[in-house]
C-alpha cells in the first residue's frame, strides 16, 4: 500500500528553535509539494519540486523557511527560527508529473510556543 | 490574481443530495479537482475535470463549465461519513491552487 509518509507527526517547540520536517514521497513519484494549512488561510502551497529540482517556492517566507530534496526519497522543510505564527499543519504531497492526482501525507502538526 | 470561491458551510440530512459550487479565477487553467478532508486527516483526491461536462464516480459527480469558470461537486445518497471538508482546486499546469474549503455536515 503505497503512501506518503511524514515525520514527525506532531511537534511542539519554542519560538526561535529550528524545526525540520521530513517527507518520503510515494516511490516513483517525481513531483513533491509542501503545503501549509491553517484555519485562516486554508491550504497554501509553500514549494514544490520536480525531479528533485525546486520549481516554485514563491509561497514560502524566504528569510526563515527552506525546502530541499537531498534525494528522490526524501524532502525536507526547515524553519529557522520558528515563530508562533508558523503554527499550522504542514502537508507533503507527491504526484507523477502529468497526472493530476496528488497524494497527501498525514501531515506534521506544528505548535510554536 | 488567482482565486477560487466556494461556500464555507453546507448542511444536509442522510440520504439527501448536496451540491458544492466552486467558481475560479486563474491564469492558464487546465482543470478542476476536488479533494475531501476529514477532521484531523489529510486531503484525499475525489475527482478531476479537464473537459466541460459531468464526471461520475459512484455517489459523487463533478461538473465543469470552462466558459462560466464554474464547477460543482454533487454528492448523492449522503451518509454520515460524508461529513468532511471539500476543496476545489484549480490546475494551471504548475501546482494546484486550492479554495478555502466547504464544510459539509450530514445529520441523521
Amino acid at each position: 500500500d503505497a503512501r506518503v509518509t511524514q515525520t514527525p507527526r506532531h511537534k511542539v517547540t519554542e519560538m526561535g528553535q529550528e524545526v525540520t520536517m521530513r517527507c518520503q514521497p510515494i516511490l516513483g513519484h517525481n513531483t513533491v509539494f509542501w503545503y501549509r494549512q491553517t484555519m485562516m488561510q486554508g491550504l497554501e502551497l509553500l514549494a514544490y519540486f520536480r525531479n528533485r529540482a525546486p520549481l516554485d517556492d514563491s509561497g514560502m517566507p524566504k528569510d526563515r523557511f527552506s525546502a530541499e530534496m537531498p534525494d528522490a526519497t526524501l524532502a525536507t522543510l526547515k524553519i529557522q527560527p520558528s515563530e508562533p505564527r508558523d503554527s499550522a499543519v504542514y502537508f507533503c504531497a507527491s504526484a507523477w508529473a502529468g497526472e493530476e492526482t496528488q497524494y497527501f501525507g498525514p501531515g506534521t502538526r506544528l505548535l510554536v510556543l | 490574481g488567482q482565486s477560487l470561491e466556494q461556500p464555507s458551510e453546507v448542511t444536509a440530512v442522510e440520504g439527501a443530495i448536496v451540491q458544492i459550487n466552486c467558481t475560479y479565477q486563474t491564469s492558464g487553467f487546465y482543470g478542476l479537482s476536488w479533494y475531501q478532508q476529514h477532521d484531523g486527516g489529510a486531503p484525499t483526491f475525489l475527482s478531476y475535470n479537464a473537459l466541460d461536462g459531468l464526471e461520475e464516480t459512484g455517489r459523487f459527480s463533478s461538473f465543469l463549465s470552462r466558459s462560466d469558470s464554474y464547477g460543482y461537486l454533487l454528492l448523492q445518497e449522503l451518509q454520515m461519513k460524508d461529513s468532511a471538508s471539500y476543496f476545489c482546486a484549480a490546475s494551471g499546469g504548475t501546482a494546484l491552487i486550492f479554495g478555502k474549503g466547504t464544510t459539509l455536515s450530514v445529520s441523521s
